[in-house]
């Protein structure tokens, strides 16, 4: 039913944790996404997967590291938060129409990240 | 760089009537552009897309144009409800990249 799904809704964590954020998307596309929606509402992309190769990767820190072990799937870990961490976290997934570029994209619900 | 821009930032309308939210980016060289609807505490819902080659697209009581050469597309939205306030964004894809805009939060008052 759900076309893209994130867990967990909430994570409530403290400094120094590392914590994983799950995304399924079950509409048999090849590209998915790991976004970052700040305190103002900006979107911005992190990671990009196409046929779980490693398409776009913005300037994060590499305390962010995704994990694609189908296509279907694209988890994002994360290692020692620390507060500047706090945000929501949005999956998403296109299909592409050729060799990176593509088409229109379907969200995930969030994840909203607390770090204490 | 690319650079995405919505103006007004929020916009507060009486109901029934019809509104033009903006979108404007620097970088014409675009693959295409989508509008989405956000509620408050959801994720994102796709509106409408539009491919660079495209001049409008339309769903039901929305219209969004595109004008590369000026960098602009309109989201229009005739005879608005109560049920239509939410944040709107646009997003430009230049192939492998995306960036979004910083939306435009809608109140439409009964």
């Amino acid at each position: 039913d759900t076309a893209v799904s994130q867990t967990p809704k909430y994570l409530v964590t403290q400094m120094g944790n590392d914590k994983s954020i799950k995304c399924e998307q079950n509409l048999g596309h090849d590209t998915m996404y790991w976004y970052k929606q700040d305190s103002k509402k900006f979107l911005k992309i992190m990671f990009s997967y196409n046929n779980k190769e490693l398409i776009i990767n913005e300037t994060v820190p590499n305390r962010f590291s995704p994990k694609s072990p189908d296509k279907a799937h694209l988890n994002l870990h994360i290692n020692s938060l620390e507060l500047g961490d706090s945000a929501v976290y949005f999956c998403a997934s296109s299909q592409a129409d050729r060799r990176y570029s593509y088409n229109e994209q379907f969200f995930g619900p969030g994840t909203r990240l607390t770090v204490l | 760089k690319q650079e995405v821009t919505q103006i007004p930032a929020a916009l507060s309308v009486p109901e029934g009537e019809n509104l033009v939210l903006n979108c404007s980016f620097t970088d014409s060289a675009i693959y295409n552009l989508q509008w989405f609807r956000q509620d408050p505490g959801k994720g994102l819902t796709s509106l409408l897309l539009i491919q660079s080659s495209q001049r409008e697209q339309t769903s039901g009581r929305l219209n969004a144009s595109l004008d590369k050469s000026s960098g602009r597309s309109t989201l229009y939205i005739a005879a608005s409800q109560p049920g239509d306030s939410a944040t709107y964004l646009c997003a430009v894809s230049t192939g492998n990249q995306f960036y979004f805009g910083t939306g435009t939060s809608l109140t439409v008052i009964p």
